[in-house]
């Protein structure tokens, strides 16, 4: 009952924008997305969460579409260190369990 | 540390046996979660904690698994007469409570049956 949809992976040059999609057609009013990384051999790592209105932190920017039923994660300058598995995840706002897809393989190429 | 910490960070042991992973939160966490993660997949949700009560344990696969939290600050897990179907990567995460909180990883407890 996957509630997002990523392409399995994607390769991104160093030093140009990384955009990450993920489609969560079904998404009710009261979800928000959150993206997680996991670089291999350690635990998930979050990145950035919203509701509505595009974020943007340190690490990322999350723009969401107006019907929010997709989304994209943009990494502005991608280093080999970004390479990781990227997961897209809608969550209740209260609730607190993280139900994590396959994600996206991101490979950073330099 | 300043990150939860996961002991011990490898496990190996004979199919039958017993074993025990424990898990320390970062400090003033109240939530504590397990996850397990197999080859290839995404992490799957095992058991919730707030405090030391299990809020949630309806991801354990079955009643060999068995987590605890005495004092609301280090977490076992705990499985009983292992199989070669456990191995995995078993992570552990907390948070300062649940609403909208980021949720802080462990290095996770890699364990082999064999």
């Amino acid at each position: 009952d996957a509630k997002t949809t990523q392409p399995p992976s994607m390769d991104c040059a160093e030093g140009r924008a990384a955009n990450l999609p993920c489609n969560h057609s079904t998404i009710s009013g009261n979800e928000y997305v959150y993206w997680y990384r996991q670089i291999h051999s350690q635990g998930p790592q979050y990145i950035i969460h919203g509701l509505k209105n595009n974020e943007t932190n340190e690490m990322a920017s999350l723009i969401i579409t107006q019907d929010r039923k997709s989304s994209t994660l943009i990494l502005p300058h991608a280093t080999l260190r970004d390479t990781a598995v990227y997961y897209c995840i809608v969550r209740v706002g209260h609730d607190y369990k993280l139900s994590f897809g396959a994600g996206t393989t991101v490979t950073v190429r330099a | 540390g300043a990150g939860v910490s996961q002991t011990p960070s490898n496990k190996v042991t004979e199919k039958g046996k017993y074993v025990e992973l424990r898990c320390d939160p970062i400090s003033g966490h109240t939530a504590l979660y397990w996850y397990r993660q197999s080859l290839g997949q995404g992490p799957e949700f095992l058991i919730y904690f707030q405090g030391t009560g299990a809020a949630d344990d309806s991801g354990l696969p079955n009643d060999r698994f068995f987590a605890v939290r005495p004092e609301g600050s280090v977490s076992t897990l705990k499985i009983q007469r292992t199989e070669r179907g456990d191995s995995a990567v078993y992570l552990c995460a907390s948070s300062p409570n649940t609403d909208r909180e980021e949720a802080f990883f462990g290095q996770g407890t890699r364990l082999t049956v064999v």
